[in-house]
């Protein structure tokens, strides 16, 4: 267990609400990320952080946003959320003795409807 | 742009019977690759990480090869607790690459009793 707990587990939505993910971890690690995780797609990386307001675009970034004002939350908002933001999202923390593995929650559920 | 290629796409075997899954990538400078777990409903979970050609790592029924151009993951006498997603991730050599993991869109392996 990596101390990574991510809120809320499921969560259903309208489109055009906005949404915020929460991945909040207790071991103050440096590095974070938020993954998006579909059939045929796999795990794809939507943005990370390399520190406190230290933040940057991964692959599939358009219609997400990310904060970072402390070390143990990184926050995933969809300004508007569509329908293809219903996915499974994945946060996960980068640690380990040679501090190269990555280490993830549990999920959130997302539907957009 | 960084690519991993994962074969099958889902593979059933009887308890017992042997197999290993490919993983094929196409990295600018491999800084390591690994191996993960998932089971339904759940985070990835961290097997291996190989660094260089020639590698090889086990852990119970499992062993990880490396090559220049690709990964195998064998399974030996497998058991039905054995079954889930194995995902396979590259890490890219490079001072910028901030710890991002290019994953593969993951293998279902089904082990039947």
């Amino acid at each position: 267990d990596a101390g990574i707990t991510q809120s809320p587990r499921h969560k259903v939505t309208e489109t055009g609400t906005p949404v915020t993910l929460r991945c909040h971890q207790t071991e103050n690690h440096r590095y974070m990320y938020w993954y998006r995780q579909d059939p045929g797609h796999g795990l794809r990386l939507i943005h990370y952080s390399y520190g406190v307001k230290d933040t940057d675009k991964g692959e599939v970034s358009d219609g997400y946003s990310v904060s970072r004002s402390k070390t143990e939350d990184f926050l995933l908002t969809l300004e508007s959320a569509t329908s293809s933001q219903t996915s499974v999202y994945f946060c996960a923390i980068r640690g380990g003795t040679t501090n190269e593995k990555l280490f993830f929650g549990s999920g959130t559920q997302l539907s957009v409807l | 742009e960084d690519q991993v290629t994962q074969s099958p796409e889902a593979l059933r075997l009887q308890e017992g019977e042997s197999s290993s899954l490919n993983c094929s990538y196409t990295v600018s400078g491999l800084r390591g690759l690994f191996w993960y777990r998932q089971d339904p409903g759940k985070g990835p979970e961290f097997l291996f990480t190989l660094y260089s050609a020639g590698e090889e790592k086990e852990k119970e029924r499992l062993k990880a090869t490396l090559t220049k151009k690709e990964s195998f993951l064998h399974i030996t006498a497998p058991k039905p607790e054995d079954s889930a997603t194995y995902l396979c991730a590259v890490h890219p050599a490079g001072g910028t690459s901030y710890g991002k993991l290019t994953f593969g869109q993951g293998t279902i392996l089904t082990v039947h009793p």
